[in-house]
């Protein structure tokens, strides 16, 4: 069966950047996995972020985008703030109906 | 603006049946290329996808779940449900309903605010 793996955890000094990243534990992530992103802080329903590799969800500042890397999706978030500090899952379409999310990546942004 | 409320009771025992359903509102339950789907997250654990449906009934579930779970869709009243037996303590999590947005956009867009199920005798 196959993982989608993220970095369990990440720290950013606020206002910096930092480049979560999305892989498969077979296989590289591209395109037409159409990854997405999505935020979630502590007791809140996560929040849709990033679709299709690279569009953001309405409401989304533009200090977040999404691309691919090497083999991975990534999120980039540039201007790291405070309140970015949340966990962040990507998800990735198998084909066949299938949807698979990562573990999760903490940020940390201290 | 589209909303979704989860609704059911919140405590199963083992063995039995947790059933949960989805209300939509503000938006249809019949538009072009959106599914519906449940995905849940264990206490301190990640998402994961429980499965989807269409308007039509086509349903797509998550290969380690599937033996145990049932999505319908009644698109007379804006719900679809989710039924997943045999429930065991490893099923207790906050259970997620969302839109799945498919064709080339394959994302969960729109969230419910989630429900919390507990497993116990």
């Amino acid at each position: 069966q196959t993982v989608v793996t993220q970095e369990p955890s990440f720290s950013v000094s606020p206002g910096g950047t930092v480049t979560l990243t999305c892989g498969l534990s077979s296989g590289s992530v591209s395109t037409s996995y159409y990854p997405s992103w999505y935020q979630q802080t502590p007791s809140q329903a996560p929040r849709t972020l990033i679709y299709s590799t690279n569009t953001r969800s309405s409401g989304v500042p533009d200090r977040f985008s999404g691309s691919i890397l090497g083999n991975k999706a990534a999120l980039t978030i540039t201007g790291a703030q405070a309140d970015d500090e949340s966990d962040y899952y990507c998800m990735l379409y198998m084909g066949s109906g299938i949807s698979v999310f990562g573990g999760g990546t903490k940020l940390t942004v201290l | 603006q589209l909303q979704l409320q989860e609704s059911g009771p919140g405590l199963v025992k083992p063995s039995e049946t947790l059933s949960l359903t989805c209300t939509v509102s503000g938006g249809s339950i019949t538009s072009s290329n959106i599914y519906w789907a449940w995905i849940r997250q264990a206490p301190g654990k990640g998402l994961e996808w429980i499965g989807s449906i269409y308007y039509d009934g086509s349903a797509y579930y998550n290969p380690s779940l599937k033996s145990r779970v049932t999505i319908s869709v009644d698109t007379s009243k804006g719900q679809f449900s989710l039924k997943l037996s045999s429930v065991t303590a490893a099923d207790a999590a906050v259970y997620y309903c969302a839109r799945h947005s498919g064709g080339t956009y394959q994302v969960f867009d729109c969230w419910g605010q989630g429900t919390l199920i507990t497993v116990s005798s």
